[in-house]
């Protein structure tokens, strides 16, 4: 079936440090990315996606681009304050599938 | 309210007690979804509703866990006999349809069976 691999955490940085959290996937067909984040207290929310090869989603400073050939999804982030302290999923969505299969989470904590 | 609302959003339990989880998803989105978090693990799905039918039932671990959903709206999962391995976040989502969009998520229930 499908799944999702991203890479274990916990990941620390400091302020202004570049960020990758890597994601691969195992899917039939094209199937469409996420990356949710889940910051402290909060609910999971949809961070950026992307629905079709080559694509990038991007949204608050992340981004992360569709590549089919090495079945990939990082997430990426030049540089990271300590607002972006959460816990990051990556998911996919089969093509005709209604419900999102995730990874594990990575928690990535960013210190001042 | 403007989001999906979870309740309790902590249930201590003894073994083998029942417990019921409530979701009260965005007003108007007729896809639910209730998903699993263990520590260390990621999100497992459980079920999905569509309106109030469960087209896909496939993700509950075994025949102690059941949920329903009444008026196209509130969903409740059930676990009976609760056993420690089912400790773990129970998370509720919603979404307008269903079909290809973002999943709105409550804060999740923390449940600790002792």
């Amino acid at each position: 079936g499908d799944s999702v691999t991203q890479m274990e955490g916990p990941v620390t940085l400091s302020e202004e440090a570049f960020l990758t959290i890597n994601c691969t996937y195992t899917a039939t067909g094209y199937p469409s990315l996420f990356w949710y984040v889940q910051y402290p207290g909060e609910g999971l929310q949809l961070l950026l996606k992307a629905t079709k090869a080559d694509d990038k989603g991007s949204n608050k400073g992340f981004e992360a681009t569709y590549r089919k050939e090495t079945t990939s999804f990082h997430l990426e982030k030049g540089s990271v304050q300590v607002s972006d302290s959460a816990v990051y999923f990556c998911a996919l969505r089969g093509p005709d599938d209604y419900k999102l299969s995730f990874g594990a989470g990575t928690t990535v904590t960013v210190r001042a | 309210g403007a989001g999906v609302s979870q309740s309790p959003s902590n249930k201590v339990t003894e073994k083998g007690k029942d417990v019921e989880l409530r979701c009260d998803p965005i007003s108007g989105h007729t896809a639910l979804y209730w998903y699993r978090q263990s520590l260390g693990q990621g999100l497992e799905f459980l079920i999905y509703f569509q309106g109030n039918s469960a087209p896909d039932k496939s993700g509950l671990p075994s025949d102690r866990f059941s949920a329903e959903r009444t008026g196209g709206s509130v969903s409740t999962l059930t676990i009976q006999r609760t056993q420690q391995e089912d400790s773990a976040v129970y998370l509720c989502a919603s979404s307008p349809t269903g079909v290809g969009e973002k999943l709105f998520f409550g804060s999740g229930t923390q449940l600790s069976v002792l």
